[in-house]
């Protein structure tokens, strides 16, 4: 079947980096994304890896290993307003595209 | 505008009812899901429709029904309301193209069945 793990919660200090892993398990894979979503709203896309290696984008960046089945997104310089859920997806092929949600990862940032 | 508008934000009924959900999106994407999102469950898809005479099972569709009315809306129905489905339910769409392809979610519906 298909699984994705993530941390439940961490905590985090303002201006620092912080590294939210994620784990999945699938068959077909096609792509992995990650989104962000603040307490009571819609998630909000952030960014999409495909192959093995590094996206930067900004203060974000996504890193993913397909043979270990593992990514990581990477916040930097950590503001106040990066307190969300973070959730890694997996988009995989079976018969059609099809796309599993992690449970999301909630980040504290402190002052 | 919001590009993908659900109606209504927030619902309280009672146990029996039938409830309707309603998604709409200006987005001109051929693909709609319907979520639910519970605490610690993360986002469960409930229905997914890649066209408008195509409409496929999610992983927890017992207890509900769609129907893609047009490309631009999806509706989704719980025929005879439960408790256990209180949860925040999210309509998201995305393209039918390439490999790239990330949900533009709606702000969500809060149901809350008594």
């Amino acid at each position: 079947g298909q699984n994705i793990d993530q941390p439940t919660e961490m905590t985090a200090t303002e201006g620092a980096i912080v590294q939210i892993n994620c784990t999945y398990q699938t068959s077909g894979f096609n792509g992995l994304f990650w989104y962000q979503q603040h307490a009571g709203e819609a998630p909000t896309f952030l960014s999409y890896n495909v192959l093995d290696g590094l996206e930067e984008k900004g203060r974000f960046s996504s890193f993913l290993s397909r043979s270990k089945g593992y990514s990581y997104l990477l916040l930097k310089e950590l503001q106040m307003k990066d307190s969300a859920s973070y959730l890694c997806a997996v988009s995989y092929y079976t018969g059609g595209f099809k796309t599993i949600f992690g449970a999301g990862t909630r980040l504290f940032v402190k002052a | 505008d919001a590009d993908v508008t659900q109606t209504p934000r927030n619902r309280i009924t009672k146990t029996g009812k039938r409830i309707m959900l309603e998604c709409s999106q200006t987005k001109g994407h051929d693909r709609m899901y319907w979520y639910r999102q519970d605490p610690g469950l993360g986002l469960r898809l409930i229905y997914y429709s890649f066209d408008v005479k195509d409409i496929n099972k999610g992983e927890i569709s017992d207890g509900y029904s769609v129907s893609r009315q047009a490309q631009a809306k999806f509706s989704l129905s719980l025929e005879s309301a439960i408790p256990n489905q209180t949860a925040l339910y999210f309509c998201a769409t995305s393209t039918g193209t390439g490999t790239y392809q990330p949900q533009h979610f709606g702000d969500g519906t809060r149901l809350s069945i008594l």
